[in-house]
């Protein structure tokens, strides 16, 4: 099976701390993806990275970064947490060059005071 | 730009009942089409999918959808409720081409099962 992991289910910050969000795949997939996911909103795309390096910005990029160095890890970086970005993050991976399903982590879930 | 609407935030039925939870697409193209399932403080579990052929695609749990090219629908269904189905549901749409398997979620159907 495949399996996402994401470091941490709960994290508690406060607001101006920069944030790691970790996610790790052992599938060897080159698709991985950040999304937040808020009551009503359904999942947004923050960024995407379809190989080690390359990373593409996704639909609510502002006030995030990532970073790929390695093909099974995607981090999402919060450069200066603020309380609009208290949500539940999640990561997900799947194959490149063909349309099949993405697999989720559990999720992690931010609160910034 | 694909994008994804389901219409119903939350729908209620009894256990026992059946059920139909609406998904509508916009996209340009044949569309790559899931649905999504999210217990309670859980990550996202794929239910069923449409890529091409038979329009009526049968899924885990005893769910099965049909995609309408005409309506640009794809509805989830079940004849049969069970109190575990309590969960949160999402369609989803993908792109071909260079999109990266990109998705956009509608968003989001909560389903509460009553005994």
């Amino acid at each position: 099976d495949v399996k996402v992991t994401q470091s941490s289910r709960y994290l508690v910050k406060r607001t101006g701390e920069k944030v790691f969000l970790e996610c790790v795949q052992d599938m060897d997939h080159e698709n991985m993806f950040w999304y937040r996911q808020d009551p009503g909103l359904g999942l947004r795309l923050i960024y995407f990275s379809y190989d080690v390096k390359m990373k593409e910005k996704g639909d609510i990029p502002e006030g995030y970064s990532v970073s790929r160095e390695k093909k099974e890890r995607f981090s999402l970086i919060l450069e200066s947490a603020s309380t609009n970005q208290t949500s539940m993050y999640l990561c997900a991976s799947s194959l490149y060059g063909q349309i099949t399903e993405a697999f989720f982590g559990q999720g992690t879930r931010l609160t910034v005071v | 730009a694909q994008s994804v609407t389901q219409p119903d935030i939350h729908i209620t039925v009894s256990e026992g009942a059946s059920l139909e939870l609406r998904c509508n697409y916009s996209y340009g193209a044949t569309p790559y089409l899931f649905w999504y399932v999210q217990s309670p403080g859980q990550g996202l579990q794929l239910l069923l999918k449409y890529f091409s052929g038979d329009t009526l695609v049968q899924g885990i749990k005893g769910f099965e959808a049909e995609f309408k090219r005409s309506q640009s629908s794809f509805n989830l269904r079940k004849p049969s409720v069970h109190w575990s189905d309590a969960a949160e549901y999402f369609c989803a749409v993908g792109a071909g081409g260079t999109s990266y398997g990109k998705l956009t979620f509608g968003q989001g159907t909560i389903l509460t099962v009553h005994p």
